[in-house]
């Protein structure tokens, strides 16, 4: 078993739409979790991070976290055709240092 | 300013020759890490360094060897270059090991064996 998983997709949404994006993972003693955006070619770029069960938001984010089903997923409000990317999950492995573990990423298209 | 600056951008080297990519972040952050990314997207840890003492080595070939002169620099060189070796290669910085911390991540060395 990964210790991220996620679906890789591809996730094709029409511009307006909301985009949603799941990420489970097996380690029960992590406690961070986080959302990167990385657009091809370039670097991964935090987009949300999120420690306690329950939802948070910011502008047209929302990630939400359920650590009894170890879960924790992405919403994407009004998707514009910019927010087509891959979007990794990365989760904290527990006493390490802060090592984190990442998903394999889901390709999401926003099509205009 | 860049917060994470690595160089170089792009390596294109043949099998067996010995190269270094470099590290800087001018963030003041204690802990620097090295990942590998593969040609499908999987980051995986290589290592890390929190104030120049090594934290994390992965299962990586000893061909790889990190070296941090300071706490705002990391640097990664490989002997013997081999081909499974291509990939981008990310920087990141992290405030310290506290797992609440967020990594900021480099431009990316894109690194081509032939």
């Amino acid at each position: 078993q990964k210790e991220v998983e996620q679906n890789s997709g591809p996730l094709s949404v029409p511009e307006g739409a909301i985009a949603s994006l799941n990420c489970t993972y097996s380690d029960r003693g992590s406690q961070s979790f986080f959302w990167y955006r990385q657009y091809s070619g370039k670097s991964p770029e935090l987009i949300m991070s999120i420690y306690s069960n329950g939802d948070k938001e910011d502008g047209r984010f929302t990630a939400q976290l359920n650590k009894a089903s170890q879960y924790v997923s992405l919403l994407i409000r009004d998707s514009q055709p910019s927010d087509s990317a891959t979007y990794l999950c990365a989760v904290n492995r527990p006493n390490t240092g802060n090592q984190f573990y990442f998903g394999t990423g889901t390709s999401l298209t926003v099509i205009p | 300013d860049t917060a994470v600056s690595q160089t170089p951008k792009y390596l294109v080297t043949q099998m067996g020759n010995d190269k270094s990519i470099k590290c800087e972040q001018n963030l003041g952050h204690d802990t620097m890490y090295w990942y590998k990314q593969d040609s499908k997207k999987f980051l995986k840890i290589m290592f890390s360094y929190n104030n120049k003492e090594l934290i994390i080595n992965e299962t990586v070939p000893n061909r790889f060897s990190p070296k941090s002169p300071d706490k705002a620099h990391l640097n990664l060189h490989i002997n013997s270059l081999e081909l499974g070796d291509s990939a981008v290669y990310f920087c990141a910085s992290s405030q310290d090991l506290v797992s609440l911390n967020i990594q900021y991540f480099g431009a990316g060395t894109r690194l081509s064996v032939l």
